[in-house]
């Protein structure tokens, strides 16, 4: 299928271990940030989300942090499986706003 | 399966050519979102419907397209007299009454000859 991931930077891992992918924001007012990871060919995918009134939520071999101070998120992916081979986006939105804001795309490779 | 679907799943047209896409948002889901997405971009938002009524629009939304949702349920994109720009994937995705996070389908992949 046609890749998404062209271009963008890549995470190489090796299956087995921790991933963490960063994204930083711009809109000091987003109030809401949602991970969402994209197999090619598909739609994206929600994995996770955080809202700013947290720095850390996690899920299921998942965690997000967010650092307020530098406009910072990242999700980690704990032992890495070869079905997280994927891009993945982090997205943000306003309250009060619609529109969810997508940060640049970063693509991970697991190697078996 | 209970998610967003699109359809078609792939669309090939020549310039010029008028094209429409559907969406269906996942039951009781009363808002619902366009959005495209070029390769190696992130999606970017088009409009946004909550029920039938279209309350925002982007600046990405030229003249040739028009999205509808007329019973407040599924809606269509049509684009008219499609262009070779207007290539790019076309998402949908749909958020509940309550709640922030929207849930995409699987896209539309649009080819203009």
């Amino acid at each position: 299928g046609e890749s998404v991931g062209l271009h963008l930077p890549t995470l190489s891992v090796q299956e087995g271990d921790n991933s963490i992918i960063n994204c930083a924001y711009s809109n000091s007012a987003s109030d809401y940030f949602i991970w969402y990871k994209q197999e090619s060919g598909k739609g994206p995918q929600f994995i996770i989300d955080i809202r700013s009134n947290m720095d850390k939520r996690q899920g299921q071999r998942v965690t997000v942090l967010l650092n307020k101070t530098v406009k910072h998120l990242s999700l980690q992916i704990a032992a890495t499986q070869p079905g997280d081979s994927a891009v993945y986006f982090c997205a943000e939105i306003t309250y009060g706003n619609n529109r969810l804001a997508f940060g640049k795309g970063n693509q991970v490779v697991v190697i078996p | 399966d209970t998610g967003v679907s699109q359809n078609p799943r792939h669309k090939i047209t020549k310039r010029g050519q008028n094209v429409t896409f559907r969406c269906d948002p996942i039951s009781e889901h009363n808002r619902l979102y366009w959005y495209r997405q070029t390769l190696g971009q992130g999606p970017e938002f088009l409009t946004y419907f909550q029920n039938e009524a279209q309350l925002e629009k982007s600046r990405l939304l030229s003249d040739r397209f028009s999205a509808e949702r007329p019973k407040g349920s599924f809606s269509t994109l049509e684009i008219q007299r499609t262009e070779q720009g207007d290539s790019a994937m076309y998402l949908c995705a749909s958020s509940p009454p309550v709640g922030d996070t929207q849930y995409f389908g699987p896209g539309t992949r649009l080819t203009v000859l």
